[in-house]
C-alpha cells in the first residue's frame, strides 16, 4: 500500500524558515517524480514544486521560485521541502504527492494527509 | 498560465446523474492525449485522483465516475450520484507549466 507521511508543520514567524518532510512507503520511491501541492485555509489547490527521479532537475512555481528548495533522499524514501523567508500567504495545508505521467502529461495519483503551515507573528 | 474555470456548486439529487465542467484558457490537448485530470476531496481529507487523461479511471475508483473532453472542453460524470460523492471536486491541467488547478466544484444534495 502507498503511504505517504508528511511532518513539520507548525508555526513560524514571518521571514523564517521552515523544513518540511514526507516519509514514503509501499512503492519503489526513486521510481518516481514527486511534487509538494499547498492549500490555503478554505482555498483551491496551488502546486508548488516538483522533483526528478534522482534529484537532478526541480521545478517551481512562480509564487515559491527563490525562497523554497524541493529534495529528496531516495535511500531514506523522504521528499523535503525547505521553506525560505516566509510569508502569510504561504499559509496553507501543504501536500506531499506522488507525480505520474511522464512525458505525456502529470497528475497527482497519491497523496499525504497534509501538514499545515502557519505564517503568522 | 492555463486558467481552468468551474462552476462553484452544483446541487444533485441521490441517484441521479452529475456533470461537473472544467474550461481551459487554451487547449490542453497534445496530439491524441488530453492533459486534464480531476479529483475529488471531502472535508478534512487530502485530495484523491479519480480520472488522468481526461478520460482514464485512476485505480480502485467506481465506474459510475467517468471523464470526457478534448481541447478547451471537459467534464466529470458521476452516474449514479451516491451520497458517498458529496465533496469538491477539481480539474487539474499538465498540458503547460506551471500544473495548474481549476477552483473546485461543490456537489451538494438538492
Amino acid at each position: 500500500e502507498v503511504q505517504l507521511v508528511e511532518s513539520g508543520g507548525g508555526l513560524v514567524q514571518p521571514g523564517r524558515s521552515m523544513k518540511l518532510s514526507c516519509a514514503a512507503s509501499g512503492f519503489t520511491f526513486s521510481d518516481y517524480y514527486m511534487a509538494w501541492v499547498r492549500q490555503a485555509p478554505k482555498k483551491g489547490l496551488e502546486w508548488v514544486a516538483s522533483i526528478s527521479y534522482e534529484g537532478s532537475s526541480t521545478y517551481y512555481g512562480d509564487s515559491v521560485k527563490g525562497r523554497f528548495t524541493i529534495s529528496r533522499d531516495n535511500a531514506k524514501s523522504t521528499l523535503y521541502l525547505q521553506m525560505n523567508s516566509l510569508r502569510s500567504e504561504d499559509t496553507a495545508t501543504y501536500y506531499c504527492a506522488r507525480q505520474e505521467g511522464g512525458q505525456l502529461g502529470n497528475w497527482f495519483a497519491y497523496w499525504g494527509q497534509g501538514t499545515l503551515v502557519t505564517v503568522s507573528s | 498560465d492555463i486558467v481552468l474555470t468551474q462552476s462553484p456548486a452544483l446541487a444533485v439529487s441521490l441517484g441521479q446523474r452529475a456533470t461537473i465542467s472544467c474550461r481551459a484558457s487554451q487547449s490542453v490537448s497534445i496530439s491524441r492525449y488530453n492533459l486534464m485530470h480531476w479529483y475529488q476531496q471531502k472535508p478534512g481529507q487530502q485530495p484523491k485522483l479519480l480520472i488522468y487523461r481526461a478520460s482514464n479511471l485512476a485505480s480502485g475508483i467506481p465506474a459510475r465516475f467517468s471523464g470526457s473532453g478534448s481541447g478547451t472542453d471537459f467534464t466529470l460524470t458521476i452516474n449514479p450520484v451516491q451520497a458517498d460523492d458529496i465533496a469538491t471536486y477539481y480539474c487539474q491541467q499538465s498540458r503547460e507549466s506551471p500544473n495548474t488547478f481549476g477552483a473546485g466544484t461543490k456537489l451538494e444534495l438538492k
